[in-house]
């Protein structure tokens, strides 16, 4: 079993839904991150957070520590959201632990 | 400000031969991290330098090595290349060891 477990793996949507991509995690960490990663390989850090929620503008992530569990959400999304989500978990020796990623696609 | 820069974009290699992959750290930046990503899959943790020092390892052989120099920038060197060392290949400068990393846009490197 994965250290890191995103669902779903893929995600295909239409422009203006609300996305749910979902983390769970087995060890214990001091933070967690979401990155994105568009075709070509350039990743994008998000959020990193250790506990609650943060906002940054149609982008919504949640942690839960006592249940390893974390959700990135996406309000009112768009084409340009198209991209690989990425969760990674911080744990010791300064090393990041990275889900397989989740392919979002949103339709025109 | 520049961001993290990493040369170069592209690198074909025959097995058995000798690669060296670069990364400048962002302005202000003392830490960075090497990743590689298979196809397909998330990026692994290969190491991390902080202060010139490497600073955790993760499951990568010792053909894998690392450098970093006074003003930050690192180098990744793979000896005897081998066909599965395929691979897109990240890395990330952040303030410190527990701060927000900005990846590079990669290495996208292929062992014939």
């Amino acid at each position: 079993k994965n250290e890191v477990e995103q669902s779903p793996q893929n995600l295909t949507a239409q422009e203006g839904e609300f996305i749910t991509i979902n983390c769970s995690y087995s060890v214990g960490i001091s933070a967690l991150h979401w990155l994105q990663q568009h075709p070509g390989g350039g990743i994008v850090s998000l959020f990193m957070l250790s506990s609650g929620k943060k906002k940054h503008g149609r982008l919504i992530a949640t942690i839960n520590i006592q249940e390893k569990h974390s959700s990135l959400h996406i309000t009112a999304s768009h084409p340009r959201d198209s991209a690989v989500y990425i969760c990674a978990v911080r744990g010791g020796a300064q090393k990041l632990v990275f889900g397989q990623g989740t392919r979002l696609t949103i339709n025109p | 400000e520049t961001g993290v820069t990493q040369s170069p974009t592209h690198l074909i290699k025959t097995r058995g031969q000798q690669v060296t992959l670069r990364c400048s750290s962002q302005s202000g930046h003392n830490t960075v991290s090497w990743y590689q990503q298979a196809l397909g899959q998330g990026p692994q943790f290969i190491f991390q330098y902080y202060r010139e020092e490497e600073n955790g390892r993760g499951n990568f052989p010792p053909r894998f090595s690392g450098l970093q120099f006074p003003n930050y920038s690192s180098e990744l060197n793979v000896n005897a290349l081998e066909l599965d060392d395929s691979a897109l290949y990240l890395c990330a400068s952040s303030l410190e060891p527990q701060e927000t990393q900005y990846f590079g846009p990669g290495t996208r490197l292929l062992v014939l």
